[in-house]
């Protein structure tokens, strides 16, 4: 399968401040990848789809002013939490679809993102 | 609307034996996908296997099997000879259509403690 990578994988910031999160396909090129949110002993929450060199796709509740998406390259999108508060404060997972038939979902390892 | 449905919030089973985790789905598309995922407390999502809407045998993988009952709309993931590494939350998903943009829904997921 293919391999996907977070950075960071843990941050502890200030409310008020923005922290941007990085996801990388490392060995394929992904036009499509998707950014999830998860709560603790939650399921996952699709947040958006990031889709390359054109705007992301936010599902409704999700502010898209608040958290903004960049998919600049075919390896890279990154997920930045403006203006972060206590309750962002959550577990942010990426994941980047297979070229093949199963249009399989790799995921990455995740970031922790703790706002004090 | 697509629905994913997990009704077993915990789990306890013996070491050795066998075990089934429920999950039954809902959608009008003709075309999906099923899958299952393990989470382990380091939080990554590990693809487990898959199952395709049009698909006439049972997907297995190694001691994972998946009971597909298509008029049923359940897609159970049994896995025998349960290991003490199998304790993690475990999530039935679902790919409505067949395509790169295709986004994938996650059920409330499953807790398997495996008693030694």
């Amino acid at each position: 399968g293919a391999v996907v990578s977070q950075h960071p994988s843990w941050v502890i910031c200030k409310s008020g401040t923005s922290v941007k999160i990085e996801c990388r396909s490392l060995d394929f090129q992904a036009t499509t990848m998707f950014w999830y949110r998860q709560f603790p002993k939650q399921s996952l929450m699709l947040m958006a789809t990031s889709n390359e060199g054109s705007k992301a796709t936010y599902e409704q509740g999700v502010e898209k002013d608040k958290f903004l998406i960049n998919h600049a390259s075919l390896t890279l999108s990154t997920l930045t939490v403006t203006s972060a508060h206590p309750e962002d404060s959550s577990f942010y997972i990426c994941s980047v679809v297979s070229g093949d038939a199963r249009y399989e979902q790799y995921f990455g390892p995740g970031t922790r993102l703790t706002v004090t | 609307a697509q629905k994913i449905t997990q009704t077993q919030p915990g789990m306890f089973v013996q070491e050795k034996e066998a075990v089934t985790l429920d999950c039954t789905y809902d959608t009008s598309d003709q075309s999906y996908g099923l899958f299952w995922y393990k989470q382990p407390s380091s939080g990554e999502m590990i693809f487990l296997i898959y199952q395709g809407s049009y698909d006439e045998q049972n997907a297995t993988e190694g001691r994972y099997s998946l009971n597909f009952q298509k008029a049923r709309k359940s897609a159970n993931l049994v896995i025998s000879a349960s290991q003490l590494g199998d304790s993690a939350m475990y999530f039935c998903a679902m790919r409505g259509g067949y395509s790169s943009a295709s986004k994938i829904i996650f059920g409330s997921g499953t807790r398997l403690s495996i008693r030694p």
